[in-house]
């Protein structure tokens, strides 16, 4: 059964600094990974995806990396802001790119000023 | 291009009513997914259709919950009768043919009481 855990549950750090958030997940035997933000009484927004076959995705101050043999992705925003406070939300597809999504609890961000 | 959406976007209930969701997924995507978040815990897959037909529901919690998608476009996810531990934010997704990128909708708030 595949899990997915990130860690830390929640991060508060100043304006400015970059910062890392960490996913894992038990089965390696993946699809793809998503990286997604959610904000206070909204939905979903896709970050970054990467496909099993990729070690990592970029996008503006964004970075994901994929080690799927470890079982591990991470998140990396690059000069935080007040803006990119929300709950960071790492997901694995298993078989296809149409099978389930499986998400982890996600990872509380908050950017102090 | 409108995107997923869901209505409606809050609902309070007393436990033993009945309340059905609904969702409208991009225009043109077969794959048509619902997700729930309960208080404190990750999103859970609930189903998945491919069109008209349920792809897999194995995530579905118990009978008192109905999903369709008659013709293929929207689909309604109704709870009869709720419970108060049926509190949470549904969500809902949709992927074109083939699968990719899942968008999702804002949510539906739930709240039994």
């Amino acid at each position: 059964k595949q899990e997915v855990t990130q860690i830390p549950a929640a991060l508060s750090v100043p304006e400015g600094e970059n910062l890392v958030l960490n996913c894992s997940f038990t089965d390696s035997a993946i699809y793809n990974l998503q990286w997604f933000r959610q904000d206070p009484g909204k939905g979903l927004t896709s970050l970054l995806l990467i496909q099993s076959s990729q070690r990592e995705q970029t996008s503006g101050r964004l970075n994901a990396s994929l080690d799927k043999s470890s079982g591990r992705s991470t998140l990396y925003i690059a000069a935080s802001q007040p803006g990119d406070s929300a709950t960071y939300l790492c997901a694995v597809r298993r078989y296809s790119s149409a099978s389930k999504i499986i998400f982890g609890s996600g990872t509380r961000l908050s950017i102090r000023p | 291009e409108a995107g997923v959406t869901q209505f409606p976007s809050h609902s309070v209930i007393e436990k033993g009513q009945t309340v059905t969701l609904r969702c409208d997924p991009i225009s043109g995507h077969d794959n048509l997914y619902w997700y729930r978040r309960v208080m404190g815990k990750e999103i859970k897959f609930l189903l998945h259709f491919v069109k008209e037909s349920k792809q897999d529901e194995s995530g579905m919690p118990n009978n008192r919950f109905l999903a369709e998608r008659t013709g293929g476009t929207y689909s309604t996810l109704k709870v009869q009768p709720a419970e108060l531990e049926d509190s949470g934010v549904y969500f809902c997704a949709s992927s074109p043919q083939g699968g990719g990128e899942a968008f999702f909708g804002q949510g539906t708030r739930l709240t039994v009481v």
